[in-house]
């Protein structure tokens, strides 16, 4: 069975400073890769997304994220936090099976953000 | 464009209750899937529907159920509610396949269960 593994739980960064939140994944093939996230309250919001092709993909609100096959890895990067990026990050895998898509979400990383 | 809107966006029940909890999607989605999100922990998949049939269902009860209606509006029923069914209930809808899976949330139903 898939899985997919967000290994911290709170991460505490300052204002201005980079990130970075690691998602592994265990799946026999590739499969499609995300990243959500969520606020206080609300529901989920994609931020990017991994089909194919170049390993580098580039979200909204200045995310990035890097598929590494040989670590089968997908994590979320940002050059300079801001406040407002403080929030609960999702990395998600989905498996596709006869024209359905079924996601397998991590536990997620609390984003913490210091003035 | 009216995102996904789910209703009610609170709720309390009692044990052995049951609820309803109500999802519309974006116009133009046909696939509307259900998550259950209790705290600490990442939304956990209960039913797909694409079209008015069931796709895929997650590792939950039968006392779970749910249902697509021709104007691809969905709902999800719950029965005999335990204590443990307190959560965040998620509805996303995504278009036909082809999007690679690509969900687009409601801000949830939040039951509570005493």
């Amino acid at each position: 069975a898939q899985s997919v593994t967000q290994p911290d739980i709170h991460i505490t960064v300052s204002e201005g400073a980079s990130l970075e939140l690691r998602c592994n994944y265990s799946y026999g093939a590739t499969p499609y890769l995300f990243w959500y996230v969520q606020s206080p309250g609300q529901g989920l919001q994609l931020l990017l997304k991994y089909f194919s092709g170049d390993t580098l993909v580039q979200g909204i609100k200045g995310f990035e994220a890097e598929f590494k096959r040989s670590q089968s890895s997908f994590n979320l990067r940002k050059p300079s936090v801001h406040w407002s990026d403080a929030a609960e990050y999702f990395c998600a895998v989905v498996l596709a099976s006869g024209g359905s898509y079924i996601p397998t979400f991590g536990r997620g990383t609390s984003l913490i953000v210091h003035p | 464009d009216a995102g996904v809107t789910q209703s009610p966006t609170h709720l309390i029940k009692t044990r052995g209750q049951h609820v309803t909890l109500r999802c519309s999607p974006i116009s133009g989605h046909k696939s509307v899937s259900w998550y259950q999100q209790v705290l600490g922990q990442g939304p956990q998949f209960i039913f797909q529907y694409y079209e008015k049939e069931e796709r895929g269902r997650g590792n939950f009860p039968d006392r779970f159920s749910a249902r697509q209606f021709p104007n691809y509006s969905s709902e999800l029923n719950v029965n005999a509610l335990l204590l443990g069914d307190s959560a965040l209930y998620l509805c996303a809808s995504s278009l036909p396949s082809g999007s690679g899976g690509e969900l687009f949330f409601g801000e949830g139903s939040r039951l509570t269960v005493l």
